[in-house]
């Protein structure tokens, strides 16, 4: 079955610099990948997806991408703020299936 | 901007009762799915839900599961028998395409089995 791998360790950073976050999946590559942000006690909230045959992509301050020969999905928040501190979800839909697999997602905290 | 509500925020139930998670998704939108989230783990799927049949379904979402649309807008879950285990946080969902694509989820029923 696939697996999603994120850091279980939250991220610290400082506002202003840019916060990277890595999901690694093992067996077979997904058509699709999706990353969602979550705070606490609330549902996930969609913020980029990215095609296998798409290297990046950008909206406003965050980037994705995808790497499938290494397995493995980047996410980029450029000169963070204290706002976006929350967990971040990785998320797909491998092929031959259709349901959604989530990781456990990585908290990321930016301090000011 | 619309946004997927539930109802209610949390709920508290004695083991082995019956209950129901209600959602309204956004009104465009075709597919339909419920997830839950035990506390501290990841957001595991449930069930989807298209053309008023479940298209697909986990091993978590077993007999003691079922989903219903009643109406135009209602999307339910009812879990017939609950369990100490089923407490979690209950995420209701849906989307304009199947699940490869953006979901919009509601803020979740918090669901307590004592």
């Amino acid at each position: 079955s696939q697996k999603i791998e994120q850091n279980s360790e939250a991220l610290n950073i400082q506002e202003g610099k840019t916060a990277t976050l890595t999901c690694n999946y093992t067996n077979y590559s997904p058509a699709y990948l999706q990353w969602y942000r979550q705070d606490p006690g609330r549902g996930p909230v969609f913020l980029l997806l990215i095609r296998e045959n798409e290297k990046e992509k950008r909206k406003e301050r965050l980037k994705v991408t995808f790497d499938t020969t290494l397995k493995q999905s980047l996410f980029h928040i450029t000169a963070s703020q204290p706002a976006d501190s929350a967990t971040y979800l990785c998320a797909l839909v491998p092929p031959g299936y259709s349901t959604l697999t989530f990781g456990k997602g990585t908290m990321l905290l930016v301090s000011p | 901007e619309p946004e997927v509500t539930q109802t209610p925020s949390h709920q508290v139930t004695q083991m082995g009762q019956e209950v129901i998670l209600r959602c309204v998704p956004i009104s465009n939108h075709l597919y339909f799915y419920w997830y839950r989230q035990i506390l501290g783990q990841k957001v595991e799927f449930l069930v989807s839900f298209y053309n008023n049949e479940i298209s697909e379904k986990s091993e978590i979402f077993d007999d003691q599961f079922s989903v219903e649309r009643p109406d135009g807008s209602n999307f339910t879950l009812k879990i017939r028998s609950t369990k100490l285990e089923d407490s979690a946080m209950y995420f209701c969902a849906s989307s304009t395409q199947g699940q490869a694509y953006e979901q919009y989820f509601g803020p979740g029923t918090r669901l307590t089995v004592t």
